[in-house]
């Protein structure tokens, strides 16, 4: 079945830092992928999508490109603000009747960023 | 535009209770989709409807239910509530099929079972 893995946290940064959080996934299909942002006591708030290989989503300072041959979409900014701290997801949609609706999340990523 | 509505925000029930939970997705998307987020298991998939038919459902027990209305605002039920289900529950919407658009969450249902 599909899957997604990410690195664990916290991550924890200075202000002004480059930030990546890795993920990768398997997929028997040819998914979609995306990152998703969760604020302390909120919802998710979609950040970024890329539907097919080579496709470079970006919003809002951060990027990550679907890369099909390492089966990877990292996610990466090159400065960093304490507004950045949050938990990042990594997270799959597939085609097919067994994926309707269905996101695969990651485990999260907790991003910590100090003044 | 109006986001994603969950209601209530806070719930706390009793051990052995039913709970209903509900969701108005934004205006025109008729997916909506239903997750249980736990620290120790993560985001995980409960079900997706679409045009009031349930069309995916995720390993979870009989316990847990839904329903979607014609207008699509869409319901989830669990009985006999069990201290494990304490979780923060999430709806998310989308146009047709979220693929290729992306999913919209709402703010989540956190409910406590004591």
């Amino acid at each position: 079945g599909n899957s997604v893995t990410q690195m664990e946290g916290p991550v924890t940064l200075s202000e002004e830092a480059f930030l990546t959080i890795n993920c990768t996934y398997t997929a028997t299909g040819y998914p979609s992928l995306f990152w998703y942002v969760q604020y302390p006591g909120e919802g998710l708030q979609l950040l970024l999508k890329a539907t097919k290989a080579d496709d470079k989503g970006s919003n809002k300072g951060f990027e990550a490109t679907y890369r099909k041959e390492t089966t990877s979409f990292h996610l990466e900014k090159g400065s960093v603000q304490v507004s950045d701290s949050a938990v990042y997801f990594c997270a799959l949609s597939d085609l097919g009747t067994d994926s309707w609706g269905k996101l695969q999340f990651g485990a999260g990523t907790q991003v910590v960023v100090t003044p | 535009k109006a986001g994603v509505t969950q209601t209530p925000r806070y719930l706390i029930k009793t051990r052995g209770q039913q709970v209903t939970l509900s969701c108005s997705p934004i205006s025109g998307h008729r997916s909506v989709s239903w997750y249980q987020q736990t620290p120790g298991q993560g985001l995980q998939f409960l079900f997706e409807y679409f045009s009031e038919t349930q069309r995916n459902k995720g390993n979870f027990p009989g316990r847990f239910s839904g329903r979607q209305f014609s207008n699509s605002r869409s319901e989830m039920n669990v009985s006999t509530l069990e201290l494990g289900d304490s979780a923060l529950y999430l709806c998310a919407s989308s146009l047709v099929q979220g693929q290729n658009y992306g999913y919209t969450f709402g703010s989540g249902t956190r409910l406590t079972v004591v």
